[in-house]
Protein backbone atom coordinates (compact mmCIF):
# COMPACT_ATOMS: atom_id res chain seq x y z
CA UNK A 1 0.00 0.00 0.00
CA UNK A 2 0.93 4.00 -0.21
CA UNK A 3 3.75 4.57 2.22
CA UNK A 4 4.63 8.29 3.22
CA UNK A 5 7.88 8.56 5.30
CA UNK A 6 8.97 11.29 7.86
CA UNK A 7 12.59 11.71 9.94
CA UNK A 8 11.51 11.56 13.02
CA UNK A 9 12.83 14.84 14.86
CA UNK A 10 14.82 18.34 13.56
CA UNK A 11 16.53 20.87 16.05
CA UNK A 12 17.48 24.28 14.76
CA UNK A 13 18.25 27.62 16.36
CA UNK A 14 16.12 30.57 15.86
CA UNK A 15 16.60 32.70 13.20
CA UNK A 16 17.64 29.50 10.81
CA UNK A 17 15.69 27.92 8.08
CA UNK A 18 14.27 25.01 8.80
CA UNK A 19 14.40 21.54 5.76
CA UNK A 20 11.67 18.65 6.60
CA UNK A 21 11.84 15.93 4.05
CA UNK A 22 9.15 13.79 3.37
CA UNK A 23 9.31 10.50 0.55
CA UNK A 24 6.23 8.58 -0.68
CA UNK A 25 5.60 5.83 -2.70
CA UNK A 26 2.39 6.05 -4.16
CA UNK A 27 3.38 7.46 -7.95
CA UNK A 28 -0.79 8.29 -8.05
CA UNK A 29 -0.15 10.84 -5.94
CA UNK A 30 -2.36 14.26 -6.94
CA UNK A 31 -2.05 16.38 -3.96
CA UNK A 32 0.65 16.51 -0.91
CA UNK A 33 0.37 18.49 2.15
CA UNK A 34 1.94 19.71 5.13
CA UNK A 35 0.06 19.74 8.30
CA UNK A 36 1.38 22.01 11.17
CA UNK A 37 0.14 19.91 15.01
CA UNK A 38 0.66 21.80 18.33
CA UNK A 39 0.62 19.52 21.61
CA UNK A 40 -3.00 19.10 22.27
CA UNK A 41 -4.30 20.63 19.37
CA UNK A 42 -6.00 19.34 15.95
CA UNK A 43 -4.03 19.52 12.55
CA UNK A 44 -3.66 23.04 10.60
CA UNK A 45 -3.12 22.64 6.89
CA UNK A 46 0.16 24.79 6.25
CA UNK A 47 0.05 24.54 2.57
CA UNK A 48 -0.20 21.73 -0.20
CA UNK A 49 0.86 21.11 -3.67
CA UNK A 50 -0.47 19.76 -7.00
CA UNK A 51 1.69 17.20 -8.65
CA UNK A 52 2.30 18.90 -11.70
CA UNK A 53 4.09 21.47 -9.88
CA UNK A 54 7.72 21.96 -8.89
CA UNK A 55 7.38 24.68 -5.99
CA UNK A 56 5.02 26.55 -4.27
CA UNK A 57 5.94 29.67 -2.09
CA UNK A 58 4.01 31.18 0.62
CA UNK A 59 5.48 33.76 2.77
CA UNK A 60 8.23 31.83 4.87
CA UNK A 61 7.00 28.56 3.38
CA UNK A 62 8.82 27.11 0.34
CA UNK A 63 7.87 23.55 -0.78
CA UNK A 64 9.86 21.61 -3.20
CA UNK A 65 8.67 18.63 -5.38
CA UNK A 66 10.66 16.33 -7.13
CA UNK A 67 8.23 13.89 -8.68
CA UNK A 68 10.67 11.63 -9.80
CA UNK A 69 12.39 10.89 -6.76
CA UNK A 70 8.46 11.12 -4.92
CA UNK A 71 10.71 13.88 -2.50
CA UNK A 72 8.66 16.39 -0.76
CA UNK A 73 10.12 19.11 1.01
CA UNK A 74 9.22 22.19 3.24
CA UNK A 75 11.40 24.34 4.18
CA UNK A 76 10.69 27.35 6.75
CA UNK A 77 12.55 30.43 6.41
CA UNK A 78 14.04 32.17 9.70
CA UNK A 79 12.48 29.68 12.29
CA UNK A 80 10.44 31.21 15.10
CA UNK A 81 10.06 29.30 18.21
CA UNK A 82 6.16 29.51 17.57
CA UNK A 83 7.33 26.84 14.76
CA UNK A 84 7.96 24.34 17.40
CA UNK A 85 5.93 21.57 16.79
CA UNK A 86 5.03 18.29 14.36
CA UNK A 87 4.91 18.37 11.06
CA UNK A 88 2.94 16.04 8.90
CA UNK A 89 3.63 15.35 5.59
CA UNK A 90 0.41 13.79 3.61
CA UNK A 91 -0.80 12.79 0.23
CA UNK A 92 -3.93 11.77 -1.57
CA UNK A 93 -4.49 10.04 -5.02
CA UNK A 94 -8.08 10.39 -7.25
CA UNK A 95 -9.28 8.11 -5.05
CA UNK A 96 -11.03 11.25 -3.34
CA UNK A 97 -10.43 13.28 -0.19
CA UNK A 98 -8.36 9.91 2.06
CA UNK A 99 -5.04 11.23 3.14
CA UNK A 100 -2.34 9.21 4.14
CA UNK A 101 0.33 10.46 6.73
CA UNK A 102 3.63 10.20 7.51
CA UNK A 103 4.91 9.80 11.13
CA UNK A 104 5.33 13.40 11.61
CA UNK A 105 8.55 15.63 12.22
CA UNK A 106 8.86 17.13 15.58
CA UNK A 107 10.91 20.24 14.80
CA UNK A 108 12.59 22.20 18.20
CA UNK A 109 13.34 25.74 17.92
CA UNK A 110 16.05 26.64 20.56
CA UNK A 111 16.23 30.51 21.34
CA UNK B 1 -16.04 31.19 9.14
CA UNK B 2 -16.28 29.10 12.05
CA UNK B 3 -14.19 26.44 11.48
CA UNK B 4 -14.72 22.55 12.14
CA UNK B 5 -16.08 21.93 15.46
CA UNK B 6 -15.91 18.53 17.48
CA UNK B 7 -18.16 17.48 20.39
CA UNK B 8 -17.31 16.39 23.17
CA UNK B 9 -13.38 17.17 23.61
CA UNK B 10 -12.85 14.72 25.82
CA UNK B 11 -14.45 11.50 26.68
CA UNK B 12 -13.60 8.55 29.01
CA UNK B 13 -16.08 5.15 28.51
CA UNK B 14 -15.25 1.49 29.89
CA UNK B 15 -14.24 -1.41 27.71
CA UNK B 16 -17.22 -2.96 25.91
CA UNK B 17 -19.72 0.46 26.04
CA UNK B 18 -20.26 2.04 23.06
CA UNK B 19 -19.94 5.58 22.43
CA UNK B 20 -20.47 8.47 19.77
CA UNK B 21 -18.97 11.52 18.36
CA UNK B 22 -19.91 14.62 16.29
CA UNK B 23 -18.48 16.68 13.86
CA UNK B 24 -19.58 19.86 12.26
CA UNK B 25 -18.35 21.13 9.05
CA UNK B 26 -17.18 24.19 7.67
CA UNK B 27 -20.00 26.02 6.16
CA UNK B 28 -20.85 25.04 2.64
CA UNK B 29 -18.51 21.95 2.92
CA UNK B 30 -20.02 18.88 2.27
CA UNK B 31 -17.53 16.30 2.48
CA UNK B 32 -16.93 14.37 6.30
CA UNK B 33 -13.49 12.59 6.75
CA UNK B 34 -12.60 10.65 10.15
CA UNK B 35 -8.94 10.09 11.46
CA UNK B 36 -7.79 8.41 14.20
CA UNK B 37 -4.08 9.39 16.23
CA UNK B 38 -2.66 7.27 18.55
CA UNK B 39 1.14 6.94 19.20
CA UNK B 40 1.91 4.08 17.90
CA UNK B 41 -0.01 3.80 14.41
CA UNK B 42 -0.16 7.48 14.00
CA UNK B 43 -2.62 9.04 11.62
CA UNK B 44 -5.26 6.63 10.26
CA UNK B 45 -8.19 7.37 7.71
CA UNK B 46 -11.01 5.65 8.90
CA UNK B 47 -13.76 7.13 6.62
CA UNK B 48 -15.05 10.06 4.74
CA UNK B 49 -18.74 11.37 4.19
CA UNK B 50 -20.16 13.44 1.12
CA UNK B 51 -23.56 13.85 0.74
CA UNK B 52 -24.97 11.25 3.10
CA UNK B 53 -22.94 8.80 1.11
CA UNK B 54 -19.91 7.02 2.57
CA UNK B 55 -17.32 7.74 -0.54
CA UNK B 56 -13.91 6.05 1.13
CA UNK B 57 -13.47 3.70 3.79
CA UNK B 58 -9.81 2.53 5.87
CA UNK B 59 -9.19 -0.48 7.24
CA UNK B 60 -10.93 -0.36 10.22
CA UNK B 61 -13.00 -3.42 11.73
CA UNK B 62 -16.97 -2.88 11.15
CA UNK B 63 -17.55 -1.89 15.49
CA UNK B 64 -16.75 1.73 13.56
CA UNK B 65 -19.25 3.14 11.79
CA UNK B 66 -20.13 6.67 10.97
CA UNK B 67 -23.27 8.57 9.12
CA UNK B 68 -23.49 12.17 7.41
CA UNK B 69 -26.77 13.94 7.83
CA UNK B 70 -28.63 16.33 5.20
CA UNK B 71 -26.67 19.63 7.00
CA UNK B 72 -23.06 17.84 6.66
CA UNK B 73 -23.00 17.72 10.38
CA UNK B 74 -21.59 13.68 10.98
CA UNK B 75 -21.08 11.38 13.52
CA UNK B 76 -18.73 8.33 14.35
CA UNK B 77 -19.42 5.61 16.12
CA UNK B 78 -17.44 3.18 17.67
CA UNK B 79 -18.75 0.17 19.66
CA UNK B 80 -17.85 -2.35 21.96
CA UNK B 81 -15.17 -0.27 23.11
CA UNK B 82 -11.14 -2.11 23.35
CA UNK B 83 -8.71 -0.46 25.30
CA UNK B 84 -6.80 0.09 21.55
CA UNK B 85 -9.28 2.56 20.85
CA UNK B 86 -7.77 5.18 23.32
CA UNK B 87 -6.96 7.99 20.93
CA UNK B 88 -7.33 11.64 19.29
CA UNK B 89 -10.29 11.28 16.87
CA UNK B 90 -9.92 13.97 14.39
CA UNK B 91 -12.32 14.75 11.70
CA UNK B 92 -11.58 16.88 8.48
CA UNK B 93 -13.82 19.04 6.10
CA UNK B 94 -13.17 19.63 2.75
CA UNK B 95 -15.08 21.36 -0.48
CA UNK B 96 -15.69 19.73 -3.20
CA UNK B 97 -12.52 19.44 -5.35
CA UNK B 98 -12.69 18.56 -9.04
CA UNK B 99 -13.88 15.12 -9.73
CA UNK B 100 -13.96 14.56 -6.43
CA UNK B 101 -9.94 14.95 -5.51
CA UNK B 102 -9.85 17.03 -2.34
CA UNK B 103 -7.15 20.00 -2.21
CA UNK B 104 -7.94 21.56 1.28
CA UNK B 105 -8.68 19.60 4.25
CA UNK B 106 -9.22 21.64 7.18
CA UNK B 107 -8.95 19.49 10.77
CA UNK B 108 -11.24 19.89 14.18
CA UNK B 109 -9.52 20.06 17.38
CA UNK B 110 -10.27 16.38 18.22
CA UNK B 111 -11.96 14.01 20.43
CA UNK B 112 -9.67 12.62 22.87
CA UNK B 113 -11.07 9.41 24.08
CA UNK B 114 -10.08 7.17 26.72
CA UNK B 115 -11.39 3.63 26.98
CA UNK B 116 -10.79 2.11 30.52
Amino acid sequence: GEDVEQSLFLSVREGDSSVINCTYTDSSSTYLYWYKQEPGAGLQLLTYIFSNMDMKQDQRLTVLLNKKDKHLSLRIADTQTGDSAIYFCAESSNAGNMLTFGGGTRLMVKP
Amino acid sequence: KAGVTQTPRYLIKTRGQQVTLSCSPISGHRSVSWYQQTPGQGLQFLFEYFSETQRNKGNFPGRFSGRQFSNSRSEMNVSTLELGDSALYLCASSPQGLAGASYEQYFGPGTRLTVT
